[in-house]
Formats: C-alpha cells, structure tokens, sequence
C-alpha cells in the first residue's frame, strides 16, 4: 500500500521558475526521502530529511517537513530542462539493525520546457 | 562503483512460462528489496533481505512469486507460471544499514507477459 500522496501529480513550468511538489502521509515516520525517476530508469535518491528536523537544502533542492500535518514540500529552484522526471516521497518504517523500508508515494510528473 | 546491476533489461514472455529477474547489489550493502512498478499500483515493495536472510515477503502477491539471496552478491525474483497482469517494472534496491539509509536502485527490468 502506498503512504505518500503527491501533489499535483502533473506540473508543467517553464524553465527557470521554480517547481513545488508536496507529500502527505498517513503514519508516524522516522524520515522522509525524496527519489527521482527519469523515464526508462530506476529511481535516484535525492534528499532526506529525519522528523525532528523542519527543513533541509541541497543545491537547488529545498525539502520541509511537517509531522504535525503529516506533509513535506519539495521545492526545485530555478529549474532547467533536465529536471524534467518523476519526482517521489518515500517515508521509511525503520528496520531492526538499521536499513530503511520506504513506502513511496504516488509521484509527481514535472516537465520543464525550455 | 557499477551500481545494483539487473538483467535482463527487458523481458517478454507468453502467459505460463517462467520468469527469472537477476539483480546484482553493490558490494557491502546487507539490504537488499524487490519493488514492482506499474501505473495502476505505482511502486511496490515485494519482499527484502538482510545479510543474505528474507525478512519480510508480505508484499508477494501470490504463491507464483518467490524470491532468494544464495549469497551477498546476487538475487533473483521468479515468477512461475507467468501471467499477463505480472507485466510491469521489476526494479531490485540496496542499502548498507546505518550509513545514510537510502537506497540504491538498479535499472529495472521491463516485463510484459504476452
């Protein structure tokens, strides 16, 4: 079963603007990842943030968590052609001995155009 | 690094015949987990190992699925006898518990079952 819903599931933008997707889940979690899918590929992970921690960057990446609402953001600044992907949330049911179970949510499709 | 490496990339069969999914996880990385994707499902996590061990098979939709680790180099996801609706991606995923905990993704496998 799925924990994540995004939203939307399909954002279109120009290149240059920036890009939100939005993440909402059910249960509690240890944290939440973002991956990214190319089309044909596999996924790539991007950014994760633990539940005690609110916000996160990495380059043009900003990630913010909620656990009160159960929802996490991810923005893409100044976006490019190349972001053009699947973007997914993926919350993790932590293992014994460590290791992550993550449950993905339904993705966002985002297309930049040039 | 080569990443988690899987073969075949694409496979088609006809409804019946067995199917053997290959996936290679990189080395030193004691999780490794089976995922399905599809449109209609999205992401589905179908069984995972740690150290060589199956852990949790709950996600293996039926009694045609089974899946084995002979040792930390190698896995393989069998279907028998295929069935048109196994069509989907099969993608195989590693971590190395305790750094990070994020996964690594191979390619996928393509299978449509005819």
């Amino acid at each position: 079963s799925q924990q994540g819903e995004e939203d939307p599931q399909a954002l279109s933008i120009q290149e240059g603007e920036n890009a939100t997707m939005n993440c909402s889940y059910k249960t509690s979690i240890n944290n939440l990842q973002w991956y990214r899918q190319n089309s044909g590929r596999g996924l790539v992970h991007l950014i994760l943030i633990r539940s005690n921690e609110r916000e996160k960057h990495s380059g043009r990446l900003r990630v913010t968590l909620d656990t009160s609402k159960k929802s996490s953001s991810l923005l893409i600044t100044a976006s490019r052609a190349a972001d053009t992907a699947s973007y997914f949330c993926a919350t993790d049911e932590g293992l014994t001995g460590g290791g992550n179970k993550l449950t993905f949510g339904t993705g966002t499709q985002l297309k930049v155009e040039l | 690094d080569a990443g988690v490496i899987q073969s075949p990339r694409h496979e088609v069969t006809e409804m019946g015949q067995e199917v053997t999914l290959r996936c290679k996880p990189i080395s030193g990385h004691d999780y490794l987990f089976w995922y399905r994707q599809t449109m209609m499902r999205g992401l589905e996590l179908l069984i995972y190992f740690n150290n060589n061990v199956p852990i949790d098979d709950s996600g293996m939709p039926e009694d045609r699925f089974s899946a084995k680790m002979p040792n930390a180099s190698f896995s393989t996801l069998k279907i028998q006898p295929s069935e048109p609706r196994d069509s989907a991606v099969y993608f195989c995923a590693s971590s190395f518990a305790g750094v990070g905990e994020k996964l690594f993704f191979g390619s996928g496998t393509q299978l449509s079952v005819l």
